[in-house]
């Protein structure tokens, strides 16, 4: 079973810049997750999908962050302008289903430098 | 309300000692659950547990062992005769039933080198 897969897996851009970052969950995965893990500190969640409809956005930075999901598989993360601030990891994971007991699968994260 | 403490930041053994990752939680709510995930250099966090609030009994999993006391409000893991592939960040983290969601509350996380 093919895992997580997100790319780029670097990026260097200078502030002010836009980034997207890319994500396929596993196959028949309901849910995804965007976490943002700053050097040295867990994850952090950003927002989290169901199907192509948004659980949780709460933590999401609505007036440089956005994402979507639009056809309820594949995901992509924007930052626009970006400060240097958003250094960090961006990972996304995924799930079966919704509820907090569910394993998420993590992929190997999308590694941002701002300059 | 909710957040999760794992005051140890670097912790350093040599091959086959024992070690205790510590991690404490808070939470309001009566039903959650924790989950220990490890984070190995290449990136990508591997899960390794999940227990929820009424379960008690600790688990055993080959070398790893896992203490969960409400009472304290503690979540601890150990890893018998370390090996040095154990070598990573190892994170602790909660979700609260309350919230309806996935999300993972995590702590700041752990670095446990193993010397050869």
């Amino acid at each position: 079973e093919a895992g997580v897969a997100q790319s780029p897996r670097y990026k260097i851009i200078e502030k002010r810049q836009s980034v997207a970052f890319w994500c396929n969950p596993i196959s028949g995965h309901a849910t995804l997750y965007w976490y943002q893990q700053i050097l040295g500190q867990g994850p952090k969640l950003l927002i989290q999908f169901q199907n192509n409809g948004v659980v949780d956005d709460s933590q999401l930075p609505k007036d440089r962050f956005s994402a979507e999901r639009l056809k309820g598989v594949d995901s992509t993360l924007k930052i626009q302008p970006a400060k240097l601030e958003d250094s960090a990891v961006y990972l996304c994971a995924s799930s079966l289903v919704r509820e907090g007991d569910n394993e998420q699968f993590f992929g190997p994260g999308t590694r941002l430098t701002v300059l | 309300a909710q957040k999760v403490t794992q005051a140890q930041t670097e912790i350093s053994v040599v091959e086959k000692e024992d070690v205790t990752l510590d991690c404490v939680y808070e939470t309001r709510d009566t039903t959650y659950y924790l989950f220990w995930y490890k984070q190995p250099p290449s990136g990508e966090l591997v899960f390794l547990i999940r227990r929820n609030s009424f379960d008690e009994q600790n688990e055993i999993s080959g070398r790893y062992s896992w203490n969960f006391q409400k009472s304290t409000s503690s979540f601890n893991f150990t890893i018998t005769a370390s090996q040095v592939v154990d070598s990573a960040v190892y994170f602790c983290a909660l979700n609260e039933f309350s919230s309806n969601t996935g999300k993972l509350i995590f702590g700041q996380g752990t670095t446990l080198q193993v010397k050869p």
